[in-house]
């Protein structure tokens, strides 16, 4: 089956505790994205991929890293969590020739203390 | 730059009425891609729609249909005859062509369909 996972779907943690959510497609797209969902906000994009080793910043980077060493993997960091980062984080991927839709992984809902 | 505009926060209807979701977007690209996505109260986001700047052509799946009109910039997504299933975030997005650009999302509506 074709999907997007996320790991974890949920997790609270403390402020300054590193963190890693994962992010795995199984579809070999070459472009995959994260977002962070916030009431009134809408999805805003934190990093996307174009492809292994290829990143770049989307809307709101500050405060995250990512990295893309395989093709199917496209974890988000948090060196020094924050309560402002207390968010909905959806991973997305899609095809990177041409404009298709993306496909979303489950969220993961993550709460900053 | 892109901008994407869903004026309508949160709309209630009651079964069975027709609703109307708006969108409005900004671009100066030439070519470029819409979408909707919904995304249901369980959380996950769902595609319903990509459409080409170059095809204005209105689209029509089941209840949903969708009205492109670029001379004003919109991409207006319309439920008939709703169900208490179709209670959900709707988000409009855009994306200029081309497989490695920005998706630029709106803030979304909220769609509740009252029994």
């Amino acid at each position: 089956e074709a999907q997007v996972t996320q790991n974890p779907r949920y997790l609270i943690t403390v402020t300054g505790k590193k963190l890693t959510v994962t992010c795995s497609q199984n579809m070999n797209h070459e472009y995959m994205s994260w977002y962070r969902q916030d009431p009134g906000l809408g999805l805003r994009q934190i990093y996307y991929s174009m492809n292994v080793e290829v990143t770049d910043k989307g809307d709101v980077p500050e405060g995250y890293k990512v990295s893309r060493k395989e093709k199917r993997n496209f974890p988000l960091i948090l060196e020094s969590p924050s309560p402002n980062q207390t968010s909905l984080y959806f991973c997305a991927s899609k095809p990177g020739h041409g404009t298709y839709e993306q496909y979303f992984g489950p969220g993961t809902r993550l709460t900053v203390t | 730059a892109q901008k994407v505009t869903q004026a309508q926060t949160e709309i209630s209807v009651v079964e069975k009425e027709d609703v109307t979701l708006d969108c409005v977007y900004e671009t100066r690209d030439t070519t470029y891609y819409l979408f909707w996505y919904k995304q249901p109260p369980s959380g996950e986001l769902v595609f319903l729609i990509r459409r080409n700047s170059f095809d204005e052509q209105n689209e029509i799946s089941g209840r949903y249909s969708w009205n492109f009109q670029k001379s004003t910039s919109s991409f207006n997504f319309t439920i008939t005859a709703s169900q208490v299933v179709d209670s959900a975030v709707y988000f409009c997005a855009l994306a200029p062509t081309g497989g490695y650009q920005k998706v630029t999302f709106g803030t979304g509506t909220k769609l509740q369909v009252i029994p």
